[in-house]
């Protein structure tokens, strides 16, 4: 079965830059997404189709993709960006989704 | 305001079955996918289920197929999945998800329902 590969944390300290990679060999030919959820709430789309960000995203957040790795950036990241991140992407035949695996982000 | 709201999670024994509703307002139901995601407890996020606007592409992940059924009736707003022969590892908070097209961002999540399958 298709799988997404995430690193299981990443930490950072306030104004610098976290990057969460994600990785999957269907990421050439399929979109990734990437979702934030804080702790008992729902999750939240911050950047769609590789690299789009939904309106009310804060800029700091952006999306890009190379090869088989897609990699949401944070910069400037604030306290509030502590959270989970999950990469989103379908499968080669376009009919299953999966979720990697998520990524905690500290900030320190 | 657009919102979805699921209902009818709760404690069932093994085997049982249990029916989730997901109410959907402030859009247009019937142009959007929807979606089944579940959570299970401290764990990552899992895609169920997937139905297309009319209801002529259905999706089924490998651990629920031939178990879980997804339905919708547009003219109720309203997304289903019922779920028969459950299993303690089906323990989890159910989300419901709207998305433009099938292979199209989950834009919009409800709050979730939890699922608990123990005797």
């Amino acid at each position: 079965s298709y799988e997404l590969t995430q690193p299981p944390s990443v930490s950072v300290s306030p104004g610098q830059t976290a990057r969460i990679t994600c990785s999957g060999d269907a990421l050439p030919k399929q979109y990734a997404y990437w979702y934030q959820q804080k702790p008992g709430q729902a999750p939240v789309l911050v950047i769609y189709k590789d690299s789009e960000r939904p309106s009310g995203i804060p800029e700091r957040f952006s999306g890009s993709s190379s090869g088989t790795t897609v990699t949401l950036t944070i910069s400037g990241v604030q306290a509030e960006d502590e959270a989970d991140y999950y990469c989103q992407s379908a499968d080669s035949s376009g009919t299953l989704w999966v979720f990697g695996g998520g990524t905690k982000l500290t900030v320190l | 305001e657009v919102q979805l709201v699921e209902s009818g999670g709760g404690l069932v024994k093994p085997g049982g079955s249990l029916r989730l509703s997901c109410a959907a307002s402030g859009f247009t139901f019937s142009s959007y996918s929807m979606n089944w995601v579940r959570q299970a407890p401290g764990k990552g996020l899992e895609w169920v289920s997937s139905i297309s606007s009319s209801s002529s592409y259905i999706y089924y992940a490998d651990s629920v197929k031939g178990r879980f059924t997804i339905s919708r009736d547009n003219a109720k707003n309203s997304l289903y999945l019922q779920m028969n022969s459950l299993r303690a590892e089906d323990t989890a908070v159910y989300y419901c998800a709207r998305s433009e097209g099938y292979v199209d961002a989950f834009d919009i999540w409800g709050q979730g329902t939890m699922v608990t399958v123990s005797s």
